[in-house]
């Protein structure tokens, strides 16, 4: 069974500064996807991962993929008020076609 | 323009009462999902479609039900079974079901009266 956990659950950052957060899966993956999701709303796609070593950044965004380590991290640049959010993970089995395997997600505050 | 479209996004539901959750898409995606998210939670499946007339459980499946008679259209039912149905429900769509990208509906909030 696909196990994906996020760390940390929560994340309260001043702006300006920088952050990570893991997202850690238990069997082999070759995709991985970020979403955001404000509250009460739907989700958003930010990435989208197909291979070890893939790095993909979009403003102050940046994730990137390990699958040997089956380790994904999103580094959060100079952080600004909107990027406030929860930030989930989600990995698709490589037997598992499109059903994926939520993280519990991090919920990020970004304070001024 | 193409996307996902819920509906209701909100619902109450009395004890003991079936209820329908709206989900329809005009992206041409073959298949479509049913997730459950509480709060504070990720997103669990419930069930999920790859072709027309055609539907797999999820992994939280007991006390709901679909159909798939169209492209376009996924029902859910919440039946009397499911005892805890308060969540907030997220249908998504895919162009297919080998690994493509999920889009997502705005979700409806279900709760018990």
């Amino acid at each position: 069974e696909l196990k994906v956990e996020q760390n940390p659950l929560f994340l309260s950052m001043q702006e300006g500064k920088n952050y990570t957060i893991y997202c850690n899966y238990s069997t082999t993956s070759d995709r991985l996807y970020w979403y955001r999701q404000d509250p009460g709303k739907s989700l958003e796609s930010l990435f989208v991962l197909l291979s070890n070593g893939a790095v993909k950044q979009e403003g102050r965004l940046m994730a990137s993929l390990d699958t040997k380590a089956r380790l994904s991290t999103l580094h959060i640049t100079a952080a600004v008020h909107d990027l406030s959010a929860t930030y989930f993970c989600a990995v698709a089995g490589e037997t598992s076609g499109s059903r994926l395997t939520f993280g519990e997600g991090t919920q990020l505050t970004v304070n001024p | 323009d193409g996307g996902i479209t819920q509906s209701p996004k909100y619902l109450f539901r009395k004890e003991g009462q079936n209820v329908t959750l709206s989900c329809e898409q005009n992206l041409n995606h073959d298949a479509m999902y049913w997730y459950r998210q509480d709060p504070g939670q990720g997103l669990r499946l419930i069930y999920y479609s790859q072709i027309v007339n055609d539907f797999q459980k999820g992994d939280i499946a007991e006390g709901y039900s679909v159909s798939r008679e169209k492209k376009e259209s996924f029902p859910l039912t919440v039946t009397s079974a499911q005892k805890n149905p308060t969540a907030f429900y997220l249908c998504a769509s895919s162009y297919n079901s080998k690994r493509e990208k999920l889009f997502f509906g705005s979700g409806t909030q279900l709760s018990v009266l």
